[in-house]
C-alpha cells in the first residue's frame, strides 16, 4: 500500500490565484482530513470527511472548499489565495479500532505539500 | 475536547529512556489519548494509544494512572533518531466524526 499521498510536494501562488491540493488514499478509510502547519505551531484541522459525498468544517476552514467524490480522493481548493495560508498541508485518513473496549481513531498522514503564497 | 499540556521541549543523552507527561485535566469519560511523533519536513506519525492503564508496543509505553488527568509516553533507550515533536492528543469519537486538535508538542532533542 502507498498509504497516503499528497501532491504537489511544493507550490508557489501568486495572491489571488487558485488551486487544488491533491491527496489519495488507498487503505479504503472512511474517514479523511485536511490540516494546516505553520512555524512553531500544532496541526489545524480545515475540512474534513466522513464518507464519500460527506464533508465538514474545521477549525480553521474559511478560504477552502473540499469535496469527496469517491472514498480514496479528498482534495482540497483555494479559491483565491491569500498570503495568510502560506504553510505546510497534511492531509490524513483515519482507521478505526477498539482499545481496552472502546472504540478509538488513529490517523495516517500524508508527506504534505509546501505551500507560498506571495 | 481537553487541552493538553505538555513540555514545549526536553533534551536526553543517547541510551537513556526519556518519559514526557502530558496533563489533561479534563478529560472525559469516553476520551482516549493518543501520541504522535513528526520528524522536520514530514507527516506526523502515530506512536501509541491508550485509554487506561499501561499499552506497550513495540516502539513506546503509555502510563495512564486511574484518574486519567496525565498520561505519559515513554521511549526506552532513545536513540539520536529518535530526535522530533511528539504530540499528546485527547480526542473522542462523534457521532459520524473525529476532531483531533493538536498542541504545539513536545521537542524532543537526543544527544550523543
Amino acid at each position: 500500500n502507498a498509504g497516503v499521498t499528497q501532491t504537489p510536494k511544493f507550490q508557489v501562488l501568486k495572491t489571488g490565484q487558485s488551486m487544488t491540493l491533491q491527496c489519495a488514499q488507498d487503505m479504503n478509510h472512511e474517514y479523511m482530513s485536511w490540516y494546516r502547519q505553520d512555524p512553531g505551531m500544532g496541526l489545524r484541522l480545515i475540512h474534513y470527511s466522513v464518507g464519500a459525498g460527506i464533508t465538514d468544517q474545521g477549525e480553521v476552514p474559511n478560504g477552502y472548499n473540499v469535496s469527496r467524490s469517491t472514498t480514496e480522493d479528498f482534495p482540497l481548493r483555494l479559491l483565491s489565495a491569500a498570503p495568510s495560508q502560506t504553510s505546510v498541508y497534511f492531509c490524513a485518513s483515519s482507521s478505526r479500532r477498539r482499545t481496552s473496549g472502546k472504540d478509538t481513531d488513529t490517523q495516517y498522514f500524508g508527506p504534505g505539500t509546501r505551500l507560498t503564497v506571495l | 475536547l481537553a487541552k493538553t499540556t505538555q513540555p514545549i521541549s526536553m533534551d536526553s543523552y543517547e541510551g537513556q529512556e526519556v518519559n514526557i507527561t502530558c496533563s489533561h485535566n479534563n478529560i472525559a469519560t469516553n476520551d482516549y489519548i493518543t501520541w504522535y511523533q513528526q520528524f522536520p519536513s514530514q507527516g506526523p506519525r502515530f506512536i501509541i494509544q491508550g485509554y487506561k492503564t499501561k499499552v506497550t508496543n513495540e516502539v513506546a509505553s503509555l502510563f495512564i494512572p486511574a484518574d486519567r488527568k496525565s498520561s505519559t509516553l515513554s521511549l526506552p533507550r532513545v536513540s539520536l533518531s529518535d530526535t522530533a515533536v511528539y504530540y499528546c492528543l485527547v480526542a473522542r469519537l462523534q457521532t459520524g466524526a473525529n476532531n483531533l486538535f493538536f498542541g504545539t508538542g513536545t521537542r524532543l532533542t537526543v544527544i550523543p
